[in-house]
């Protein structure tokens, strides 16, 4: 039931593009995006309702395709405070309610 | 906005000592959630509540955890008694409703000797 992101890792220098995949065995409602840097707690970037709309704001950007069951997050222009690690949780709906989170994707932005 | 506020943010403790965290939820927030953190298992839900009424303790480990939330502005975590494998990062979260944005505590650093 726990969503899988892909890739686990990545690295990129200053710049540089990234996407961030979230994918699920179990139909979705939403799809919600968080950030958490080292020793902090994660931070909401977005949500994602069921409709496949695409959401973004500054360079970051998110898509949702309910019929594949995934979400993907894009990162463009990469910037040194966007290293972190990246977890999206998924809501199955259906008065579920809860998120259940993915084990997270930690990008490294280096100068 | 205070955001959500938990305490302590570090505990030391024994193995077999009680162990009672604490959580604040945003003013206004009807839903609170209880996370643990750990590398080995990542990020979940160990229960939340909604209007101060639990929802679901699927996530809850097993009969040493316990949670109550006796008002809308607190919220209690408590083991006993502590075991070292429940040594984690738990936070607590909470949101306007249920399928909203969640906002995070700081945490709690919990290790048990």
């Amino acid at each position: 039931q726990q969503p899988v992101q892909s890739p686990q890792a990545v690295i990129l220098r200053e710049g540089e593009d990234a996407v961030i995949n979230c994918s699920s065995s179990k139909a979705l409602y939403s799809v919600h995006w968080y950030r958490q840097k080292h020793g902090e707690a994660p931070v909401f970037l977005m949500i994602l309702l069921k409709g496949g709309e695409q959401k973004g704001h500054d360079k970051i950007s998110a898509s949702f395709n309910e019929k594949k069951q995934q979400s993907s997050l894009y990162l463009t222009a990469s910037q040194l405070s966007y290293s972190g690690t990246y977890f999206c949780g998924t809501e199955k709906g259906g008065g579920s309610e809860k998120l259940v989170f993915g084990k997270g994707t930690k990008l490294t932005v280096n100068p | 906005d205070a955001g959500v506020i938990q305490s302590p943010r570090h505990e030391v403790t024994e193995m077999g000592q009680e162990v009672t965290l604490r959580c604040k939820p945003i003013s206004g927030h009807n839903s609170l959630f209880w996370y643990r953190q750990t590398m080995m298992r990542g990020l979940e839900l160990l229960i939340y509540f909604n209007n101060n009424v639990p929802i679901d303790d699927s996530g809850m480990p097993e009969d040493r955890f316990s949670a109550k939330m006796p008002n809308a502005s607190f919220s209690t975590l408590k083991i006993q008694p502590s075991e070292p494998r429940d040594s984690a990062v738990y936070f607590c979260a909470s949101s306007l409703r249920s399928s909203e944005t969640q906002y995070f505590g700081p945490g709690t650093r919990l290790l048990v000797l």
